[in-house]
């Protein structure tokens, strides 16, 4: 059964760039059949899709967030990972990383992680 | 992008009791609708895709139906365990957007 872990920091200065990675187990990263996504979820709202990456490394990003991110992957150690630059306030969320299908639904996901940024 | 608005934003109900969720597309989205549970401090969990097929392992009280821009959930004889926040979520078109939640309560 596939799982994936969040890791990283979990607090990070306004302007500097938040870094996680997504670690995967009982499954290989490289499976062609799904994608690998991003997901955030600040305190009481909604979730929000970052972005995704195939195992070729090509990558699909939120537009409202494309000129900040950026995700890659790394087969050897199935992993991906997400860069989130010049963060404010409003970046502070929890993060998930999941599975996704091709036709972009999302199972199984990671436990999340708190990311907070701070001035 | 695509708008996705759930009714009500926090619903009351007793166990055993029948429940249904709304969830509306600012546009047509066909089939491409997907449901999600989530409990206190966890992560969401996938209960239904494509708006009616039942994730393996999901009990048959979760039913989903609807196409176009329309979209409902529905809990038969709520048990214990489904008190949580339900998301629907639509993958008509990137990016893929959330509802803002149901919030299912122990009346």
């Amino acid at each position: 059964q596939v799982q994936l872990q969040e890791s990283g920091p979990g607090l990070v200065k306004a302007s500097q760039t938040l870094s996680l990675t997504c670690t995967v187990s009982g499954g290989s990263i490289s499976d062609s059949s799904y994608y690998w996504s991003w997901i955030r979820q600040p305190a009481g709202k909604a979730l929000e899709w970052i972005g995704r990456i195939y195992t070729s490394g090509s990558t699909y990003y939120n537009p409202s967030l494309e000129s900040r991110v950026a995700i890659s992957i790394d087969t050897s150690k199935n992993q991906f990972s997400l860069r989130l630059s010049s963060v404010t306030a409003a970046d502070t969320a929890v993060y998930y990383c999941a599975r996704t299908r091709p036709q972009n639904w999302f199972d199984p996901w990671g436990q999340g992680t708190l990311v907070t940024v701070s001035s | 992008d695509i708008q996705m608005t759930q009714s009500p934003s926090s619903l009351s109900a007793s166990v055993g009791d029948r429940v249904t969720i709304t969830c509306r597309a600012s546009q047509s989205i066909s089939n491409y609708l997907n449901w999600y549970q989530q409990k206190p401090g966890k992560a969401p969990k996938l209960l239904i895709y494509a708006a009616s097929s039942l994730q393996s392992g999901v009990p048959s009280r979760f039913s989903g139906s609807g196409s176009g821009t329309d979209f409902t959930l529905t809990i038969n004889t709520v048990q214990p365990e489904d008190f949580a926040t339900y998301y629907c979520q639509q993958s008509d078109s990137t990016p893929q957007t959330f509802g803002q939640g149901t919030n299912l309560e122990i009346k």
